[in-house]
This record gives C-alpha cells, sequence and structure tokens, in this order.
C-alpha cells in the first residue's frame, strides 16, 4: 500500500505528559499537512511543510506543539505537557508540489488525554 | 479568508432515494473546492473536486457536485442512495494560489435507512 500512514493509530496518555505522532507521506509528494479534528467538527488546518522546510502555522499551534520533517519525507507531530483539551484526531495529508492540491490523508491518530 | 458551510448536521434518506448534501463557500480569489467522505474510523476519502475547468463534477461512487458562482455552492448530489453510503461527509474549499490549504465545513452526516 502506497498511502498516508500515520502512527500510532491510537495513543491514551495523562495530562501533562508528552506525545509524538509520526507520518509517512506518499513518497513523490513533497507537500505534508497536519490537520486537526475534534468531534462533531470539520479538520483544522494546523501546520504546513514543503520538503524539509515549515512554512505556515496556524494560530492553533501552540508553544507545547511542535512539528518537524528532518529529511523532507516522514513528518513527527509531539505536542507536550497534553492537555484534556488536545484530545482529538489528529490527520496528516500529503501532495504532489504542482497543480490542484488534491490532498491524500492518512487513517489519523486518536489521543485521549486522561 | 476562506470559508465553507454546511446546510444540515444530519441528512436522512431512504434507500433509492436522492441524496442532496449542501455546501456554500465564501472565497476572495478563485476557488479550489472539494468533497470528502469519512467512514467510521477511517481517514478521509476524496469523492470529487473542483478546479476551474466544468462546472459540473462527476465523482466516485455515482456522486457529482456542480459549482455555480453565482450562488456560491457547491452541492453534493447522487440519483440513488445505498446503505453504503453512510457517512460523514465534508466540504472544502482552497485558493488557487500559495499552499493551498483545506478549510473545512462542519460535515453533515448521512444516515440511508431501508
Amino acid at each position: 500500500d502506497t498511502g498516508v500512514s500515520q502512527d500510532p493509530r491510537h495513543k491514551i496518555t495523562k495530562r501533562g505528559q508528552n506525545v509524538t505522532f509520526r507520518c509517512d507521506p506518499i513518497s513523490e509528494h513533497n507537500r505534508l499537512y497536519w490537520y486537526r479534528q475534534t468531534l462533531g467538527q470539520g479538520p483544522e488546518f494546523l501546520t504546513y511543510f514543503q520538503n524539509e522546510a515549515q512554512l505556515e502555522k496556524s494560530r492553533l499551534l501552540s508553544d507545547r506543539f511542535s512539528a518537524e520533517r528532518p529529511k523532507g519525507s516522514f513528518s513527527t507531530l509531539e505536542i507536550q505537557r497534553t492537555e484534556q483539551g488536545d484530545s482529538a484526531m489528529y490527520l496528516c495529508a500529503s501532495s504532489l508540489p504542482m497543480g490542484v492540491n488534491e490532498q491524500f490523508f492518512g487513517p489519523g491518530t486518536r489521543l485521549t488525554v486522561l | 479568508a476562506q470559508s465553507v458551510t454546511q446546510l444540515g448536521s444530519h441528512v436522512s434518506v431512504s434507500e433509492g432515494a436522492l441524496v442532496l448534501l449542501r455546501c456554500n463557500y465564501s472565497s476572495s480569489v478563485p476557488p479550489y473546492l472539494f468533497w470528502y467522505v469519512q467512514y467510521p474510523n477511517q481517514g478521509l476519502q476524496l469523492l470529487l473536486k473542483y478546479t476551474s475547468a466544468a462546472t459540473l463534477v462527476k465523482g466516485i461512487n455515482g456522486f457529482e457536485a456542480e459549482f455555480k458562482k453565482s450562488e456560491t455552492s457547491f452541492h453534493l448530489t447522487k440519483p440513488s442512495a445505498h446503505m453504503s453510503d453512510a457517512a460523514e461527509y465534508f466540504c472544502a474549499v482552497s485558493d488557487s494560489t500559495g499552499f493551498q490549504k483545506l478549510v473545512f465545513g462542519t460535515g453533515t452526516r448521512l444516515l440511508v435507512s431501508p
């Protein structure tokens, strides 16, 4: 399967702990996006990478959130000192650099903060 | 700024009936428009997209949507609903320039009864 993969699929953590999620995009896609989806809502944009450069960050991405894409391939999203409000589905998407931005989404990582 | 409004958080139809899911957008630049479907515990799957070519767009699984600039609408239709169409549907808009982040609506849950 050459789709977008995310790991882990589910994460349960206690408030105050740090968590890290991984996203592996489709191999030829150099654009990578992170979105967050809370219950009953549509996904909301968090951040965007073109190759290894993080070019855009949403105001939703507080200082406790950091994302990297060190070699322009996989990406990680880390949340420090988790809060209950961080509980959500974290979605990763990738796309080709040119033309229409058809984004392909991974299955998501569901985070539950107790 | 771009935005999407989906009218009706839930739509119920009988199997074999017409499906109509409404989406209105706001954009200060020519938009790209998308419909995605999300099945329980799965990521988003692209149904169809509008990219300024034909205004009537055909997608997968028998769905289609018509771009109406005068009404700023991009409603999703399917002539005959199947039980397997029961899912959450999201309309999204991106601009045709820049890095094209997706702005999603709040979603419409389609319920199909036998």
